[in-house]
């Protein structure tokens, strides 16, 4: 049971070019989250997915998008990078209804 | 508009000592409570989390303690340990709301 895993671990990029970050849980979760946390910051939420085939966006879903591909992935997809989105990238699933998110161990993305 | 914020970011504590970690939040349509515990290069690890209806919940080693009136949260750790050292978050979430907000952490720094 390895919980909630993400890759890439780390990735630079340059301004425009675009990548996915991916997200797996094999917890069964309905739900699943994209945050990002900025140095000496809180997370902020960027979408959420509270069941598959459902997304939404939270508080910070500018130049981002998602796709809840199954009930184990989630990504996140980036389509022309920029150097405000340089951060720490976080993913986190929950069982429906419950509230206590479990997290992944986060995609560290520079955007030069 | 909805806020979580901490009183100190930083806290520095002898080993063996109880710790306190403080939380003030400003929707008190919050039902839901909950603490994060953050080491340097991982992600978030739950700790503890606490209803509305409720005042106080025990776990090993940590309590939260959640007061209403006033709009306060906090963590109190017994017996710091060295391991203890890491950046704590409380989250809330609001009535009807799926998604957590985040508060900025504090730091906590055990000395031998």
């Amino acid at each position: 049971n390895a919980g909630v895993t993400q890759t890439p671990k780390f990735q630079v990029l340059k301004t425009g070019q675009s990548m996915t970050l991916q997200c797996a849980q094999d917890m069964n979760h309905n739900s699943m989250y994209w945050y990002r946390q900025d140095p000496g910051m809180g997370l902020r939420l960027i979408y959420y997915s509270a069941s598959e085939g459902t997304t939404d966006k939270g508080e910070v879903p500018n130049g981002y998008n998602v796709s809840r591909l199954n009930k184990r992935e989630f990504s996140l997809r980036l389509e022309s990078a920029a150097p405000s989105q340089t951060s720490v990238y976080f993913c986190a699933s929950s069982e429906e209804g419950l509230n206590t998110q479990y997290f992944g161990p986060g995609t560290r993305l520079t955007v030069l | 508009g909805e806020s979580v914020g901490l009183h100190l970011p930083t806290l520095s504590v002898q080993e063996g000592d109880n710790s306190i970690i403080n939380c003030a939040y400003s929707n008190s349509a919050s039902d839901y409570f909950i603490w994060y515990k953050q080491e340097s290069g991982k992600g978030p690890q739950f700790i503890i989390d606490i209803r509305s209806n409720m005042d106080k919940r025990q776990g090993q080693r940590v309590t939260v303690l959640l007061n209403k009136t006033v709009k306060h949260l906090s963590l109190q750790i017994a017996a710091t340990q060295p391991g203890d050292s890491a950046v704590y978050f409380c989250a809330e979430r609001g009535a009807g709301r799926r998604a957590l907000t985040f508060g900025s952490g504090t730091r906590l720094q055990v000395q031998p």
